[in-house]
Parts: structure tokens; sequence; C-alpha cells
């Protein structure tokens, strides 16, 4: 199994500025994914997270507003960019350590709050 | 990505077992079916997931239609504990990714 840790736990922003999201991975994994899940409803996934090279954005998702790091096998950073209230949501990073049917870990998740 | 259909919500006495459906006729050949759930205010957790046979682990257990399209996630002995939201997802062996829908609330009565 994997323990994954996120920080900031919550923050509150104002529209315009930008905030840096990180998530740890307690053990290395293979894949690594993003995830944002507005108030009462499902997760929609942002981005697969991949080491040394771009994220693979899904539709609706891009690079500008989203970027994404992931250096190595245990850490990935989401950017969320010039803030609106609509960014108000949870993320959550998830993270599997083989293959694709992999068993993926979550984050506890980062509330973000954009005033 | 293929899709999946549950009910919005479900509701079980404690001790009881609870069978919560899962219809996705557009199943492809190498989708896997994945249950996770999510307790409130914690990120999802993996449940289990199956191809074509029906599955057990400590958690639940996974049967699956002969014809694939549609599957039931069965908790043998609700507990409290197990009130969450309750996704099942097709997930594809080349990707990784999970597209989740709406997911089934499942509320446990003591």
């Amino acid at each position: 199994s994997a323990v994954i840790s996120q920080k900031p736990s919550r923050d509150i922003c104002q529209r315009g500025t930008s905030l840096t999201i990180q998530c740890q991975v307690d053990s290395q994994v293979t894949m690594m994914f993003w995830y944002r899940q507005q108030p009462g409803q499902s997760l929609t996934l942002i981005a697969t997270a991949n080491q040394g090279s771009e994220a693979t954005y899904e539709s609706g998702f891009v690079i500008d507003k989203f970027p994404i790091s992931r250096p190595n096998l245990t850490f990935s950073t989401l950017t969320v960019s010039n803030m609106s209230p609509e960014d108000s949501s949870i993320y959550l990073c998830s993270g599997a350590a083989g293959g694709p049917l992999d068993t993926q870990y979550f984050g506890p998740g980062t509330r973000l709050t954009v005033l | 990505d293929a899709k999946t259909t549950q009910p919005n919500s479900m509701e079980s006495n404690e001790e009881e077992p609870v069978h919560l459906p899962c219809n996705h006729s557009t199943i492809s050949g190498t989708d896997y079916i994945h249950w996770y759930r999510q307790l409130p205010s914690q990120g999802p957790e993996y449940v289990i997931h199956g191809l074509t046979s029906n599955v057990n682990n400590r958690m639940a257990s996974l049967a699956i239609a002969e014809d694939r399209k549609s599957s039931t996630l069965i908790l043998h002995r609700a507990t409290l504990r197990d009130a969450a939201v309750y996704y099942c997802i097709l997930g594809t062996s080349n990707t990784g990714k999970l597209i989740f829908g709406q997911g089934t609330t499942l509320q446990v009565k003591p």
C-alpha cells in the first residue's frame, strides 16, 4: 500500500492568485493522477502526472491553468493558476505503485476556497 | 470511456447484507470493473476489482454478470462505518485512468 499526503490541507485565496498543491507518497509509485471534486459532486480527472515529461490532460483542462510537475516517483505538484471562485473545489492526488490495473491510493485532498 | 449507471442512493440496516448494483452495458472486452468508496471528508479508497469472474476479498464480494453488462458489489454485513459513496468504475488495462460516475450514496441505519 501507499500513504499519500497533501499540502496544504486547505486554503483560502484571492481571485487572480495562484496556489501550488503538493502531493507526497511514502513509496515509489508508477502512476500519479490529479482530480477535482466540486462541492457535492463526484471526482473529475484533471490529468495524469508523468515523471520527467509533460502531464497528460483530460478534455476541458489545460496546462496554462493547471500546470503539473512530477520530478520523481514520489512527488508531484498541481498549480491552480489565476484563480476564480469557480476553482473552489477539493483537489486530490492519487498514486498506483504497479501498472494501470494496480490499486490507486488517494490523498486526503486539499480544500480550496477562492474569494 | 465506457459509462456506468448506479442508483443515486440506497439504505441498509446495520449487520444486514447490502447489494449495490452497477450497469455498464457498453463495457469493452478489456475493461476491468473497479469499485471504490469515499467516506465523508476523505479521499476514495479501493474496495475491489474484477474482469470476468466473481471476486472476494476481506471487504466485499464482486458478482459480475455472465455478459459483463452489469455487476453487483456485496457487503456481507453492513456496519455504520460502511456509510459512504460507492463508485463503480470501468478501467482499461493500458492507461490506469479512473473515470468516476456519480456513485451510490449508502446510508446504514443502526
